[in-house]
């Protein structure tokens, strides 16, 4: 059971970038998934969801407008579109499934850094 | 939106101690509170669903409990092993919400 995030780096406020989370282990289509951020020595910050099926997509208001989370349930991949990015958003970003109202298969996470 | 309000912010204690971190909701959780261990370094690791539902190869050491807006993580017996950060999270509704995490120490 794994998931494997990818994608993170150094980018300049403004600019993009898109995670990629891969799946393995599990049956990944039965699991909606999430990503969750956590800026350095600072707390969890759920930052989206997407259904399993595709149907529903959650974002937080700090996001919303910016980020796009999509998913590829025969490459059991979930994605994490960023743009726009702030200073504010560099965060080790974690892809998570979320089932049984719970956040419970992490990723080891991948670093966002946003900065000039 | 859910605000989730946990205490204490960190917490001392020796081996054999008992250990109480609270969280409190704004609003009703209907059950749907979940807490979280996160080591340095590492990803956070679900301990409790649904208020009390231990997870799998989680110590039975850690327990939960509470209802309504109240709730309580509660590590029985400490261990050397259980120091980290312990986080709650509202799953009642979207936008989902950690409480502001607490960090255990062990002496």
């Amino acid at each position: 059971v794994q998931l494997l995030e990818s994608g993170g780096g150094l980018v300049h406020p403004g600019g993009s970038l898109r995670l990629s989370c891969a799946a393995s282990g599990f049956t990944f289509v039965n699991y909606a998934m999430s990503w969750v951020r956590q800026a350095p020595g600072k707390g969890l910050e759920w930052v989206s969801t997407i259904s399993h099926s595709d149907a529903y997509t959650y974002y937080a208001d700090s996001v919303k407008g910016r980020f796009t989370i999509s998913r590829d349930n025969s490459k059991s991949t979930v994605y994490l579109q960023m743009n726009s990015l702030r200073a504010e958003d560099t965060a080790v970003y974690y892809c998570v499934t979320y089932k049984g109202n719970a956040f419970g298969i992490w990723g080891q996470g991948t670093m966002v850094t946003v900065s000039s | 939106d859910i605000q989730m309000t946990q205490s204490p912010s960190s917490v001392s204690a020796s081996v054999g101690d008992r250990v109480t971190i609270t969280c409190r909701a704004s609003q009703g959780l209907s059950g749907w509170l979940a807490w979280y261990q996160q080591k340095p370094g590492k990803a956070p690791n679900l301990l409790i669903s649904v208020t009390s539902n231990l997870q799998s190869g989680v110590s039975s050491r850690f327990g939960g409990s509470g209802s309504g807006t109240d709730f309580t993580l509660t590590i029985s017996n400490v261990q050397p092993e259980d120091s980290a950060t312990y986080y709650c999270q509202q799953a009642n509704s979207f936008p989902l919400t950690f409480g502001g995490g607490t960090k255990v120490e062990i002496k």
